[in-house]
């Protein structure tokens, strides 16, 4: 089936750590982003890229980083300047304005 | 630049009554706007689409959404809600460059 595959789907990280959330997709789309999701904020971009080996700053890129090696893979680190990281992230891909998700991995700081 | 307003962060209902969302956007070209819905812990599924054409649209699940441009909204109704229905939900808006802008969501619950 095709998709967005999203893991883990739980990720627990200690302070000052790196950590990278995968985003994975069979949908053959150019475009892909991610989002991040805290409750009554709705959601708000982080990265997005239009094609492989580009990407732009969303509204909240600080302490954030991504690469886009291939058109099916779009990783997200957090790195140990995001200093709120605890949160739902969200990646999407999209193709003649409609937007697929993934099913979101909940990053927790312990 | 293009934004969106969700009014009322929760809303509920009983069921059989009619579910209302509100949703107003700001945009500086002809949009493309999105009703979501989100269940707990999981992504997000699209219900509708405008982009060109018809401004009544209809979706999955019974939902339909009227854009009307005069008044900048892309309100979504459904005529008679399903204790299924509880989820939250999202509007959201794009441009040329697809890009989406969402609202802060709107919680439906369902009363039996």
């Amino acid at each position: 089936d095709g998709g967005i595959t999203q893991s883990p789907k739980y990720l627990f990280r200690k302070e000052g750590q790196n950590v990278t959330l995968s985003c994975e997709q069979n949908l053959n789309h150019d475009a892909m982003y991610w989002y991040r999701q805290d409750p009554g904020q709705g959601l708000r971009l982080i990265y997005y890229s239009q094609i492989v080996n580009d990407f732009q700053k969303g509204d909240i890129a600080e302490g954030y980083s991504v690469s886009r090696e291939k058109k099916e893979s779009f990783p997200l680190t957090v790195t140990s300047a995001q200093k709120n990281p605890t949160a739902f992230y969200l990646c999407a891909s999209s193709m003649n304005s409609e937007a697929f998700f993934g099913q979101g991995t909940r990053l927790t700081v312990v | 630049a293009q934004s969106v307003t969700q009014l009322g962060s929760h809303v509920s209902v009983s069921e059989g009554a009619l579910v209302l969302l509100r949703c107003n956007y700001s945009s500086s070209v002809p949009p493309y706007l999105f009703w979501y819905v989100q269940y707990p812990n999981q992504g997000l599924q699209l219900l509708l689409k405008y982009t060109t054409g018809a401004t009544l649209v209809k979706g999955i699940n019974g939902f339909e959404a009227e854009f009307k441009k005069s008044e900048t909204s892309f309100h979504l109704t459904k005529p008679s809600a399903h204790m299924s229905d509880a989820a939250e939900y999202f509007c959201a808006v794009s441009e040329y460059d697809y890009k989406l802008s969402f609202g802060a969501g709107t919680t439906v619950t369902v009363r039996a």
